[in-house]
């Protein structure tokens, strides 16, 4: 069975950082393409980043380009989210996903003085 | 990018009536390698998004047969055959055919 368990996520300040991760287990993770998708408070889905499963290659939306970096580590089969500057509309539930495939239960991230 | 744009945003539905959501897209969604890449997502209250349809008409590993995709190109449907009360939630089409990925707005699902 697939699982994707994200943690890391809690309350920053504006201008601050975390690192969210998500444990993979049930497939072979450096097989697959992975994702971070956010959603804010009440709000819709957005795409944050993807990385390749050689963690050679690697995407970000716009809105967090230069300030988030996608990472991942296989022989862990771990997946990073690594924010920086972050935010008040930074504060989202981040979840990890196989692309539409697979979600984990997801991390909430609240930016917040 | 690519805009998707879900009709209706919210819906009530009699048990055991059919229901129907329509998504529509800024631009063909048809892949270089001929496929199209567009999913429904279903996200009950609490839950994370959960996968139904893939590549436009395909169940996913689990759904029930009551849930069926259609569509090409720019437009495409989902419908319920007959709602259940477990089919309370929010529905999304995304797309995956190219970066960045993105989502519709959202159709809110309600049982009268």
């Amino acid at each position: 069975e697939v699982q994707l368990v994200e943690s890391g996520g809690g309350l920053v300040q504006p201008g601050g950082s975390l690192r969210l991760s998500c444990a993979a287990s049930g497939f072979i993770f450096s097989n697959y393409d992975m994702n971070w998708v956010r959603q804010a408070p009440g709000k819709g889905l957005e795409w944050v980043s993807e990385v390749s499963g050689s963690g050679g290659t690697t995407y970000y939306a716009d809105s967090v380009k230069g300030r988030f970096t996608i990472s991942r580590d296989n022989s862990k089969n771990t997946l990073y989210l690594q924010m920086n500057s972050l935010r008040a509309e930074d504060t989202a539930v981040y979840f990890c996903a196989t692309g539409p495939t697979n979600w984990g239960q997801g991390t909430l991230v609240t930016v917040s003085s | 990018d690519i805009v998707m744009t879900q009709i209706p945003l919210s819906s009530v539905v009699t048990l055991g009536q059919p229901a129907s959501i329509s998504c529509r897209s800024s631009q063909s969604l048809v892949h270089s390698d001929g496929t199209t890449y567009l999913s429904w997502l279903q996200q009950r209250p609490g839950q994370p998004p959960r996968l139904l349809i893939y590549k436009v008409s395909n169940r996913f590993s689990g759904v029930p047969d009551r849930f069926s995709g259609s569509g090409a190109g720019t437009d495409f449907t989902l419908k319920i055959s007959r709602v259940e009360a477990e089919d309370v939630g929010v529905y999304y089409c995304t797309q995956t055919t190219q970066l960045p990925y993105t989502f519709g707005q959202g159709t809110k699902l309600e049982i009268k």
